[in-house]
This record gives structure tokens, C-alpha cells and sequence, in this order.
């Protein structure tokens, strides 16, 4: 079974330039959760799916960032225009139907630059 | 909202000994513990987990106790070998929802 993927494995833009991750979750799973860690710091929660609809999207910074599954199965995340502060790694999880946070399988992650 | 707070940020132990990690958490309604271990270069991976209707997990040379009083549970790893050197990440669930994630601790196991 394969895992949960994510496209690129790096990044590397200038400010203000538009980016766009890509996670493809493990077949099956409805949930698909995207986290973020900058540097040192802890992994941050971003949003959640359930299938197509966004049920917690409270750890978006700001409207910079727009998040979409569409048909409910692969996700991509936008970040425009990019700033200084995005940079960091973006990882992606998924679960199964009902399964939520519990025994979530993570993604390699994005590591994205932002000069 | 949840915050968790894990210690320390590195250890270094010698091969064969001990390894305790600890994390601290603030919502007491949290009821889901998991511990996530990522190697270098590699994606996080599920190591363990405790819900909150019991205190202690064992899984082999890894284990986590959890006291739901003082809000902090702990992951304990015997006889660290090369292969257990890692970022280990701490995280807090109430009911299933989001993960809330410590800051990670970076252990080395030296040989």
C-alpha cells in the first residue's frame, strides 16, 4: 500500500512569488490533515478535510494561504504571495473514515524557502 | 485553546541507557496522546499512543505513562541503541481532533 505523498520535496522561491504543495493522501482516507513546522518550533495544525469539505481550517494564517481538495481526493495548498515567514515544512497526514487524529500517517513534507 | 510543552529539546544518552522524554499539556478535556518519532530525512511515524482511560502503555523497549491530574505524560525508551536517534515529537488530541504537537525533543544515542 503506498503512503501518503507530497509534491515537490523542496521548494525554493522569492517573496512575494506564488507556490503550490500537493499531498496525495493514502487511498481511502477521507481525513487529510495539512500541519506546518518553521524551524526549531513545533508542528503547527493548518487544516482539516473530510473528503472535499474543510471541517477545521482555524490554523490557516491568513488569506494568503487557500487550501482545496476538490473530489476528495488529492489536496493542494497555495500560499500567494509567499512571504519570508511561510518558509518551513509542510507536512501532510491522512487517516481513515471515522479514524480523525487518531493513527494518522504523515507525509515525507514540503520543505519550502522563502528568500 | 490546547499547548503542549515537551523537554528536553535535546538528550544525549549513551547506548543502552534510558530515555525519558516529557510533555506537559494544558486542556484537561485532551484525551489522546501520541508520540511520533521522525529520522532524519524521513516523515514522521506513529511510535505509540495512550488514550486517557489508562496510565500506562508498554510496547516492546518503548513506553508511555500518562497522569491525567498533573496534565503530562512521558515516553520512556530502554536499552537505546544507535537506531532510536531521532526527533521524537509529543501531541495532544481532544476526541479525535486536530493534533496538537510539542516542539520536539532531538535524541542522540551515542555508541
Amino acid at each position: 500500500e503506498a503512503g501518503v505523498t507530497q509534491f515537490p520535496s523542496h521548494s525554493v522561491i522569492e517573496k512575494g512569488q506564488t507556490v503550490t504543495l500537493r499531498c496525495d493522501p493514502i487511498s481511502g482516507h477521507d481525513n487529510l490533515y495539512w500541519y506546518r513546522r518553521v524551524m526549531g518550533k513545533e508542528i503547527k495544525f493548518l487544516l482539516h478535510f473530510v473528503k472535499e469539505s474543510k471541517q477545521d481550517e482555524s490554523g490557516m494564517p491568513n488569506n494568503r494561504f487557500l487550501a482545496e481538495r476538490t473530489g476528495g481526493t488529492y489536496s493542494t495548498l497555495k500560499v500567494q504571495p509567499a512571504e519570508l515567514e511561510d518558509s518551513g515544512v509542510y507536512f501532510c497526514a491522512s487517516s481513515p473514515p471515522g479514524q480523525g487524529a487518531y493513527e494518522q500517517f504523515f507525509g515525507p513534507g514540503t520543505r519550502l524557502t522563502v528568500l | 485553546g490546547e499547548n503542549v510543552e515537551q523537554h528536553p529539546s535535546t538528550l544525549s544518552v549513551q547506548e543502552g541507557d534510558s530515555a525519558v522524554i516529557k510533555c506537559t499539556y494544558s486542556d484537561s478535556a485532551s484525551n489522546y496522546f501520541p508520540w511520533y518519532k521522525q529520522e532524519l530525512g524521513k516523515r514522521p511515524q506513529l511510535i505509540i499512543d495512550i488514550r486517557s482511560n489508562v496510565g500506562e502503555k508498554k510496547d516492546q523497549r518503548i513506553a508511555v505513562t500518562l497522569n491525567k491530574t498533573a496534565k503530562h505524560f512521558s515516553l520512556h525508551i530502554t536499552e537505546t541503541q544507535p537506531e532510536d536517534s531521532a526527533v521524537y515529537f509529543c501531541a495532544a488530541s481532544k476526541d479525535g481532533n486536530k493534533l496538537v504537537f510539542g516542539a520536539g525533543t532531538i535524541l542522540r544515542v551515542k555508541s
